[in-house]
């Protein structure tokens, strides 16, 4: 498995700003997700991560929205951007291992966001 | 595309009772399956996943599921509850590396509660 951290653990955001997840993992992994849950509801894939290039959105979700890094084999950060209250949920991040056959996902702790 | 369905978005059990969480997909290929748990205010932790070879698994925590292809099933139990066990479980299929690599299907969640 990995170790997975996300920062912030939370935060409480106005509505029109923007606001950076980050998702470190403490060994290198090939692939690596973002995913969002609304409240009360299942998780939802905004994007893949991919190293070295454009993150791969899901049907629903825009670069311009969530904009996705990947420097390296290890980190990854999305970005909510021009929150609204509609943005309120939990973001979490998840980590695919190359060594590990089965698409076996691992995830962070997420990240609580409300926006007010 | 997959499907999971989750039957019982919520399950209320006794302290030492049996539990027995529903999970079915729809796939035009023989998945991964996974079952993971999510904690209050935590991410999501994997229980146990099927991938090939014997049909029944055993996960942490004294949980098990069976891998029934012809009922395209993947049920979750575990003899006897403790009421540690009250969390949402969720139920996730991969298409095995597909045109989709690496995307995982969730269903919409169990929540389990145990009484005393």
């Amino acid at each position: 498995s990995a170790v997975i951290s996300q920062k912030p653990s939370r935060d409480i955001c106005q509505r029109g700003t923007s606001l950076t997840i980050q998702c470190q993992v403490d060994s290198q992994v090939t692939m690596m997700f973002w995913y969002r849950q609304q409240p009360g509801q299942s998780l939802t894939l905004i994007a893949t991560a991919n190293q070295g290039s454009e993150a791969t959105y899901e049907s629903g979700f825009v670069i311009d929205k969530f904009p996705i890094s990947r420097p390296n084999l290890t980190f990854s950060t999305l970005t909510v951007s021009n929150m609204s209250p509609e943005d309120s949920s939990i973001y979490l991040c998840s980590v695919e291992h190359y060594h590990e056959p089965g698409d076996t996902q691992y995830f962070g702790p997420g990240t609580r966001l409300t926006v007010l | 595309a997959q499907s999971v369905t989750q039957l019982g978005s919520h399950v209320s059990v006794s302290e030492g009772a049996l539990v027995l969480l529903r999970c079915n997909y729809s796939s035009s290929v023989p998945p991964y399956l996974f079952w993971y748990v999510q904690y209050p205010n935590q991410g999501l932790q994997l229980l146990l996943k099927y991938t090939t070879g014997a049909t029944l698994v055993k996960g942490i925590n004294g949980f098990e599921a069976e891998f029934k292809k012809s009922e395209t099933s993947f049920h979750l139990t575990k003899p006897s509850a403790h009421m540690s066990d009250a969390a949402e479980y969720f139920c996730a299929v991969s298409d095995r590396g597909g045109s989709t690599l690496g995307r995982l299907y969730f269903g919409r969640g169990t929540q389990l509660t145990v009484w005393p």
